[in-house]
């Protein structure tokens, strides 16, 4: 197991360009997480998976944001005609539901940064 | 809604000093609470995290946190810091099984600096 990963690790584009974001999970974990992190806050919530089901988007930033895991494992999250306020560090994050509820330990990737010109 | 407030932006501390890192949350349903440490070029990493049961929990690493939920507060604290320990820290708390969300939310952070 060697834990959530995520690709690219710094990702520079220029402002309205698209640019997508790969996150592997932990291999049994069945919920997937993205959050926003940006310089001196802590990570902002975006969305979250169960499987492929996306139960909640409510959080992603704008319509310009979208988030994908078409098979339950690997989610991508994918940015539309960037603006240089979406430069950030996007953090991946997954966990294991039971049966009997759930686990809330999160364990995170180490991020993308994005720097939009 | 929940909130959680890390009064503390930084705190410097000698090493071999004790330390506390403070953080307080506000939530209108039962929470579990959770520490992430963040090394400098790395991600976020579990310290600690109170589920049920009792209220003072600990790290391998000699970290410990005391849930207060009459004070609704989760500090931090370990009595004698290591240079190594200099690392951003983050108070997060999520619903319990019953809510209707797992996601975290998290303090601003507060950045531990050990000096000799």
């Amino acid at each position: 197991d060697t834990g959530v990963s995520q690709d690219p690790r710094h990702k520079i584009t220029k402002r309205g360009q698209n640019v997508t974001f790969r996150c592997d999970p932990i291999s049994e974990h069945n919920r997937l997480y993205w959050y926003r992190q940006t310089l001196g806050q802590g990570p902002e919530f975006l969305t979250y998976f169960q499987n492929e089901a996306q139960l909640e988007k409510s959080r992603l930033l704008s319509d310009r944001f979208s988030a994908e895991r078409p098979k339950g494992s690997f989610s991508t999250l994918e940015i539309q005609r960037t603006e240089q306020g979406d430069s950030a560090m996007y953090l991946c994050a997954s966990s294991l539901t039971t049966s009997g509820g759930f686990r809330n330990e999160q364990f995170f990737g180490p991020g993308t940064r994005l720097t939009v010109l | 809604a929940q909130s959680v407030t890390q009064l503390d932006s930084q705190v410097p501390v000698f090493e071999e000093a004790p330390v506390e890192l403070r953080c307080n949350y506000s939530s209108s349903v039962s929470v579990y609470l959770f520490w992430y440490v963040q090394y400098p070029n790395q991600g976020l990493q579990l310290l600690l995290k109170y589920l049920s049961g009792s209220t003072l929990v600990e790290s391998i690493n000699g970290f410990e946190a005391e849930f207060n939920k009459s004070q609704t507060s989760f500090h931090l604290r370990k009595p004698s810091v290591h240079i190594s320990d200099t690392a951003e820290y983050f108070c997060a708390v999520s619903e319990t099984p019953t809510g209707t969300a797992s996601k975290l939310t998290f303090g601003t952070g507060t950045r531990l600096q050990v000096t000799l």
